[in-house]
C-alpha cells in the first residue's frame, strides 16, 4: 500500500520558537495533503486543506497565520507552528489523498508528537 | 454540516468472539465514502474497511465487515473472531465529496484473554 512519512517523530521545542514537521508521500503523488491535530484520547481534527502549488485551506478555527503550510512539491507538505506556545503540544498527523480511482482513499502518516517548554 | 457519531467510548470483548462497533453520520450528500480507522497505541492510523455510498453490498475484509444502512445512516462494525492484536482505538469516519475527512470521536476496544 501507499506509504506516508512524517519527520521529525517526535520534537521538543521551548516556547516562542518555531517547528517545522514534514510529510511525505514516498511511492505516489498527491496534489491533496491534509493536515490533523489530536490531542490526549481525543479524536483527529482537521486543520487544514494542502493543496500542491496553492494556498492551503484552514478549517474554522485554525490560526493560518501561527500554522503555516507549505505543499511545494507532489511528494511534499510542510507544517510550520510558528512562535509555538505550550497549547500547541499535540500530535500532529498528516494524510495523503489518492484519488480519481474506486480507490479512493487517504493514507495517513506516523504522526509527530510535539512537545512545548 | 457532516457529523459523525460513535455512542461507545469504550467496549470490551473476550478474544475469539464478535464485537460490534456502532456509528451513526448526518449528511445531506447522497455520494460518500465512510471507513472505519484503527489506532493502535503507536497512534498510526490504519485503515481498516471502505464503503462506498453507492454501494448497497456492505463491505468486508477478512474478520471485518459492516452492517451499512444508508436510509437511517448507520455505520457498525463487526469485528469476528477478536484477537488480541484489535484491541485499539477504533475511529469511524466519513468522507465528504470535497476530500475532507470527519472522524467520530472514537471507540477503544479491549479485548480479553
Amino acid at each position: 500500500g501507499a506509504v506516508v512519512s512524517q519527520h521529525p517523530s517526535w520534537v521538543i521545542c521551548k516556547s516562542g520558537t518555531s517547528v517545522k514537521i514534514e510529510c511525505r508521500s514516498l511511492d505516489f503523488q498527491a496534489t491533496t495533503m491534509f493536515w490533523y491535530r489530536q490531542f490526549p484520547k481525543q479524536s483527529l481534527m482537521l486543520m487544514a486543506t494542502s493543496n500542491e502549488g496553492s494556498k492551503a485551506t484552514y478549517e474554522q478555527g485554525v490560526e493560518k497565520d501561527k500554522f503555516l503550510i507549505n505543499h511545494a512539491s507532489l511528494t511534499l507538505s510542510t507544517l510550520t507552528v510558528t512562535s509555538a506556545h505550550p497549547e500547541d503540544s499535540s500530535f500532529y498527523i498528516c494524510s495523503a489523498h489518492i484519488g480519481g480511482s474506486y480507490q479512493e482513499t487517504q493514507y495517513f502518516g506516523p504522526g509527530t508528537r510535539l512537545l512545548v517548554l | 454540516a457532516q457529523t459523525v457519531t460513535q455512542s461507545q467510548p469504550e467496549m470490551s470483548v473476550q478474544e475469539a468472539e464478535t464485537v460490534t462497533l456502532s456509528c451513526t453520520y448526518d449528511t445531506s450528500e447522497s455520494d460518500y465514502y465512510l471507513f472505519w480507522y484503527k489506532q493502535p497505541p503507536s497512534r498510526q492510523m490504519i485503515l481498516v474497511i471502505r464503503q462506498e455510498a453507492y454501494k448497497q453490498q456492505n463491505a468486508t475484509e477478512n474478520r471485518f465487515s459492516v452492517n451499512f444502512q444508508k436510509a437511517a445512516k448507520s455505520f457498525s462494525l463487526k469485528i469476528s473472531d477478536s484477537q488480541l492484536g484489535d484491541a485499539a482505538m477504533y475511529f469511524c469516519a466519513y468522507r465528504s465529496p470535497d476530500d475532507k475527512i470527519i472522524f467520530g470521536k472514537g471507540t477503544r476496544l479491549h479485548i480479553l484473554p
